[in-house]
């Protein structure tokens, strides 16, 4: 079975700071996706980045990063630069052969002006 | 290009009808999938199908869920004799293809939702 830990249920950062999210997974399976999506107030889910169980460099995409170290289990996702609309619920989401997604519980991140 | 759309976006119903929730999917996107989202918490998966076909309905918490998607395309998610329980964000999304496992095309877009109140 797979399972998503995300320890952190609210975080709060400094505008223009970096911030990391911390997600753990637990599987079994040698292939897999990870996955992060943000969720703002308005309720939408909107997806940020996607990493390769079997992807050798960490994946990036704009001010989204992911720290992805393998034999610890962890994908946290770094976002660098911290905006007041990031301000959101981050949730970390397992993808294996199975296809669906198994999501943790978020992260709710509150950016200070 | 057009995202997931999902229909009703509010739906208010009293105990005991069945209700109907549509989802088209992004055009070309071969799997389609629900969950079921509380407050305050992540997704939970109850179905998908790849193109036509019902590959995982495992999530489905009873009978009275059912899902269809008979053209490969548009889905429809069916609760029959509501309950208060039921109450939640049903949201559905789809991804590229069902290369699998665990690859980029497996990205899922998801749609706004329907929020689903039974009184």
């Amino acid at each position: 079975a797979q399972k998503i830990t995300q320890t952190q249920p609210g975080m709060f950062v400094q505008e223009k700071e970096a911030v990391t999210l911390d997600c753990t997974y637990d599987t079994s399976d040698q292939s897999y996706g990870l996955f992060w999506y943000k969720q703002p107030s308005s309720g939408e889910m909107i997806f940020l980045i996607y990493q390769g169980s079997y992807d050798e460099q960490n994946a990036t995409e704009g001010r989204y990063s992911l720290n992805f170290q393998k034999a610890r289990k962890s994908a946290n996702l770094v976002i660098s630069a911290s905006q007041l609309g990031d301000s959101a619920m981050y949730f970390c989401a397992i993808s294996d052969y199975g296809q669906n997604f198994v999501f943790g519980p978020g992260t709710r991140l509150s950016v200070l002006p | 290009g057009a995202g997931v759309s999902q229909s009703p976006r509010y739906k208010v119903t009293k105990r005991g009808q069945d209700v109907a929730l549509r989802c088209d999917p992004i055009s070309g996107h071969v799997s389609l999938y629900w969950y079921r989202q509380a407050l305050g918490q992540g997704p939970e998966f109850l179905t998908y199908f790849n193109y036509e076909a019902q590959q995982d309905k495992s999530g489905l918490p009873n009978d009275r869920f059912s899902a269809e998607r008979p053209e490969g395309s548009i889905s429809t998610l069916t609760i029959q004799r509501t309950e208060q329980r039921d109450s939640a964000m049903y949201r559905c999304a789809s991804s590229h293809t069902s290369a699998g496992p665990g690859q980029s095309t497996d990205t899922q877009y998801f749609g706004p939702g329907t929020r689903l109140t039974v009184l």
